[in-house]
């Protein structure tokens, strides 16, 4: 079954950090376009990172300089780190994996793991 | 404020038809045929109902069609029923730097 599980969300303090894992099954992260989306409590869905099955990696600006896409190709992973957390960080996580050769359609979606920033 | 602008409720009765549109710019929607919509369900994962303007993912219902004109897409759902119910997003590919991705702000569909 084609499946993607994140996990490693939680309660974290300003300024905190924090990796979410995405683990595939079914298919082969490195060959695909995979991407971290997040939502806000009640709010819409934002675009946060891709990386590339070339490994090239692109970041949303609100994120950029704090957070690192990365895969590990060996337990076919995908991760973010995230770094110096602020109250705006605060959402769902879910992992996505694009449909090939389009940029903005994400056929395969993990269940979502929560964020939580506060003192 | 989101990158595309969608209305945010429309509704209908069952067996109607309804079209939610989502409309960007020429650095979006209207300089790619990369726009995608999104059904989501309270608490679930958003599902690709849309993919490269007007192309259904294997599963998805025929009832689900999309087009686009200029700097507007649209969502169409013919013979709506209950389960319809949900919010709908759109996506778009950007190529104003980042982010790479633009989703609308969401739309919620009631179905009456």
């Amino acid at each position: 079954e084609v499946q993607l599980v994140e996990s490693g969300g939680g309660l974290v303090q300003p300024g905190g950090s924090l990796r979410l894992s995405c683990a595939a099954s079914g298919f082969t992260v490195s060959s695909n376009y995979m991407s971290w989306v997040r939502q806000a409590p009640g709010k819409g869905l934002e675009w946060v990172s891709v990386i590339y099955s070339g490994g090239s990696t692109y970041y949303a600006d609100s994120v950029k300089g704090r957070f690192t896409i990365s895969r590990d190709n060996s337990k076919n992973t995908l991760y973010l780190q995230m770094n110096s957390l602020r109250a705006e960080d605060t959402a769902v996580y879910y992992c996505a994996r694009a449909v090939p050769f389009s940029y903005d359609a994400f056929d395969i979606w993990g269940q979502g793991t929560m964020v939580t920033v506060s003192s | 404020q989101s990158a595309l602008t969608q209305p945010a409720s429309v509704s209908g009765s069952p067996g109607q038809s309804i079209t939610i549109s989502c409309t960007g710019t020429s650095s979006d929607v209207g300089g790619y045929n990369y726009v995608s919509w999104y059904q989501q369900h309270p608490g679930k994962a958003p599902k690709l109902m849309i993919y490269d303007v007007s192309n259904r993912p294997s599963g998805v219902s025929n009832r689900f069609s999309g087009s686009k004109s200029g700097n507007t897409a649209s969502l169409t759902i013919s013979g709506l029923q209950a389960e319809d119910e949900a919010d709908y997003y759109c996506s778009s590919y950007t190529s104003s730097s980042t982010p790479y991705v633009v989703f609308g702000g969401g739309t919620k569909l009631t179905v009456l």
